[in-house]
This record gives C-alpha cells, structure tokens and sequence, in this order.
C-alpha cells in the first residue's frame, strides 16, 4: 500500500541546513509528484515545494531562496534542503503525494526545532 | 497568491448538520474542474483528504461528509456530526501555484 516516512534531525542550530528525507513506497515516483507541506506549533499548513514525475521542481517563492527539492528514483526517496534556518522554521514538515491534484497520502510527520 | 479565507471555528451538536465555508481571493474552477479540496486534521495526526475538485469523496470517507461549489466559494458538509469529526479541516486549492491552504475551520462541541 501507499506510505511515506519522513526523517531527519529533530533539532537544527540557528542558520543551519535542514536536511530531511521521505522514503516512499506503494508507487512510483516517476508517476506522480511528491511534495513538503509544514505546519508550525499550532498553526495552519504551509505548502513548500514539489517535485514533479518527471523530475521538475516547484517551491513556494516564499521559501524559494532557501529551498531544494531532489529524489532518488531507484531508492524511492525524496530530499528537501533548506538552508539558513531560523527559530519561525520550527513546525512539523510533511511530505505528502499529489494525484488528482489533491494531496491523497500524507507522512506522519517529522518535527524540526530551530534552536541553539 | 490565492488567498483562502476559513471561519476560525464552528459549533456544533452531535447529530447535526456543519457546514464549513471556504472563499479564494479569485477563482480556483476551471472550464472542466472546480480545483479546492478539503482536509480534517486531529491533533497529533497528519492531515487527511476528504473532498478532492469541491465534490468528489476521496476513498474510504464516509458519506456523511459532502462537498460543493465553485469559482470563489465552496463548502464542506458533515451531516450528520459525530463525535469522531471534532477536528480542525482545511479547505485547499490546486488552481494556481503555490498551492495555498486556508487557516483551518476547528469544529467543536456544543
């Protein structure tokens, strides 16, 4: 069946790169496009970014500067990178699978905290 | 960017209808498909699709949730409430990107 699974550090320094992973499986990556979505604390989701089945990207041009969205096909993984963290980058990340342009499977989720 | 615009919460009896409203700053429809899709999200959990293009069940959604509208507004219906729908739902849209959430409708007790 569809999953992902996000991982990564739980914790990242003030002005660090945020690297975190989503590990899929259940479909391919080459057919449909996968994406970051994050919330903080108690707030509301944040669309960041996706990568498209054939390997393109988009971001939210909010993040753009900062952000980058890869894959690996053949391990059936995603890559977000996103440098220059500050403490409103705390929240929980989320990648989650695009079909009919709606997001059908979400991650469980990997909370990343911003502090020194 | 499309702006989605959510009551902040909503009260409800169990047993009874909640309709839940979302507007976009311009339209989200297109000639063939009315883009705006709808989440529920409990604490702790990771967000889950409802309604995908305004109208369509996503699977394993029990019937009692409904969705409508087009162009700028759109609604999502639970009919009726059960205790298992206390949550926060979302209502997004895929017209345009970035694609944009609105703030999220918590639905509580009354």
């Amino acid at each position: 069946q569809v999953q992902l699974k996000e991982s990564g550090p739980g914790l990242v320094q003030p002005s660090q790169t945020l690297s975190l992973t989503c590990t899929v499986s259940g479909f391919s990556l080459t057919s449909n496009s996968v994406h970051w979505v994050r919330q903080p604390p108690g707030k509301g989701l944040e669309w960041m970014g996706g990568i498209w089945g054939d390997g393109s990207t988009d971001y939210n041009s909010a993040l753009k500067s900062r952000l980058s969205i890869s894959r690996d096909t053949s391990k059936s993984q995603v890559f977000l990178k996103m440098n220059s963290l500050q403490t409103d980058d705390t929240a929980i990340y989320f990648c989650t699978r695009e079909i009919y342009s709606s997001f059908d499977y979400w991650g469980q989720g990997v909370m990343v905290t911003v502090s020194s | 960017d499309i702006v989605l615009t959510q009551s902040p919460a909503l009260a409800v009896s169990l047993g009874q209808r909640a309709t839940i409203s979302c507007r976009a700053s311009q339209s989200v429809s297109t000639s063939s498909y009315n883009l705006m899709h709808w989440y529920q999200q409990k604490p702790g959990q990771q967000p889950k699709l409802l309604i995908y293009d305004a109208s369509n069940l996503a699977s394993s959604i029990p019937a009692r949730f409904s969705g409508s509208g087009s162009g700028t507004d759109f609604t999502l219906t639970i009919n009726p409430v059960q205790a298992d729908d206390i949550a926060t739902y979302y209502c997004q849209q895929s017209r345009e990107l970035p694609y944009t959430f609105g703030a999220g409708t918590k639905l509580e007790l009354k």
